[in-house]
């Protein structure tokens, strides 16, 4: 199958840091990619939609200027996390979509904001 | 927007068992319904989806149905195995896009 990778997988930082995730689809191209968010044994709540050469679309309640989405190739799209705080430690997870099949998942980026 | 609410939250077979576990979705418009199997830790895998113009799909020991009338679609696993032990995760979406995913369940298969 199509292959999501996420780096970095696991990362610690500091309050009041920003933190960069990167999203990459291996061997497709995608437009469209979904960042989720998941806490400890709960689910993945959708953050925002993340498209190829324009504006990230959020979900309602997620900061846009707090989780900036860069999608500046069809093969890469990037969550920073800006200002850092506890809470927003997490388990980040991204999607893509390869052309009329099923979407497939990063193996996620647990982040531990200290 | 889609809300989407799954049930039970835990669920214990013995092994060879059956477990069903069921969803109900808002969002009329929503076409595709895929269900996920998450390990701790680990990245969720997809393991069984259907579309809105079928009623039922198989594959193997596991199944999906899915009523479009009552907005509800459920998974049925046959004689469980342990290695079934883990979160599974149902999502509705359009399209195949955004994915609204229900609150999980956790499984647990009694040896």
């Amino acid at each position: 199958g199509a292959v999501v990778s996420q780096h970095p997988s696991r990362v610690i930082c500091k309050s009041g840091t920003s933190v960069k995730i990167e999203c990459r689809s291996l061997d497709f191209q995608a437009t469209t990619m979904f960042w989720y968010r998941q806490f400890p044994k709960k689910s993945l709540m959708l953050m925002a939609t993340s498209n190829e050469g324009s504006k990230a679309t959020y979900e309602q309640g997620v900061e846009k200027d707090k989780f900036l989405i860069n999608h500046a190739s069809l093969t890469l799209s990037t969550l920073t996390v800006t200002s850092a705080h506890p809470e927003d430690s997490s388990f980040y997870i991204c999607s893509a979509r390869r052309m009329n099949t099923e979407a497939f998942f990063g193996q996620g980026t647990r982040l531990t904001v200290v | 927007g889609e809300n989407v609410e799954q049930h039970p939250s835990t669920l214990s077979v013995q092994e060879g068992d059956s477990a069903v576990i069921k969803c109900t979705y808002s969002d009329s418009a929503s076409n595709y319904f895929p269900w996920y199997k998450q390990e701790l830790g680990k990245r969720p895998q997809l393991i069984i989806d259907i579309r809105s113009n079928v009623g039922e799909k198989k594959d193997q020991r596991i199944a999906v149905t899915l009523n479009k009338t009552a907005k509800h679609f459920s998974l049925h696993i046959t004689e469980t195995q342990p290695e079934d032990s883990a979160v599974y995760f149902c999502a509705a979406s359009i399209d195949g896009n955004q994915f609204y995913f229900g609150t999980g369940t956790s499984l647990t298969v009694i040896p």
